[in-house]
């Protein structure tokens, strides 16, 4: 079974700095994908950003972006220019090629200060 | 405006009571998801379904049925068998596997 690790519970940044948030993952699967989804206090889940495992480039979107490390089965967000907005649960999540399911981490809140 | 929605927003079931939460969207996609989030967790998967008249257990299902009569509509339906109802449902849909899940606002379930 394929399990995500989150091991930051929280974290915080100042507005306009920059931020990494961690994501590790255990699988034996070759053919996946990864995502980062944002919950605000709406609770609604938005995708932020997704990575094929095939591709050997980092996924980028705006002031997203990640550091797939495949070998070491990595794959953390960076936020860049952080606004009060980016405030919110971060999830990143796996979806293994041959399946539907989502395996979601436990999450990180992050808190942008001003 | 192409989306999901679920209603509604808020669910108050009482002991021994059938509750159904509705999922519709209207993004033309094949598949559609129920995930269930509680304090501090991530989401688990409690039921998909790929086609109409077709759906699968996730990891959770117990306590739980759905139906897939119209590619637009999922509904879940908590049963009475649902010991520890009170949680954060979600919705998803995709245009198929491998696809990016895309969700809806949720339902709050509280039991009185």
């Amino acid at each position: 079974a394929q399990t995500v690790t989150q091991s930051q519970p929280e974290m915080s940044v100042q507005e306009a700095e920059t931020v990494t948030l961690s994501c590790t993952y255990d699988t034996s699967e070759s053919d996946y994908y990864l995502f980062w989804y944002k919950q605000p206090p709406s609770r609604q889940m938005i995708l932020v950003i997704r990575q094929e495992a095939y591709k050997q480039q980092n996924a980028t979107e705006n002031r997203f972006s990640v550091n797939f490390q495949k070998a070491a089965k990595s794959f953390s967000l960076k936020i860049s220019d952080s606004q009060l907005g980016d405030a919110a649960m971060y999830f990143c999540a796996f979806l293994r090629g041959s399946n539907y399911k989502l395996t979601f981490g436990k999450g990180t809140l992050l808190t942008v200060n001003p | 405006d192409g989306g999901i929605t679920q209603s509604p927003k808020y669910l108050f079931r009482k002991e021994g009571q059938n509750v159904t939460l509705s999922c519709e969207q209207n993004l033309n996609h094949d598949a559609m998801y129920w995930y269930r989030q509680d304090p501090g967790q991530g989401l688990r998967l409690i039921y998909y379904s790929q086609i109409v008249n077709d759906f699968q257990k996730g990891d959770i299902a117990e306590g739980y049925s759905v139906s897939r009569e119209k590619k637009e509509s999922f509904p879940l339906t908590v049963t009475s068998a649902q010991k520890n109802p009170t949680a954060f449902y979600l919705c998803a849909s995709s245009t198929y596997a491998q696809e990016t899940q895309y969700f809806g606002p949720g339902t709050r379930l509280l039991v009185l």
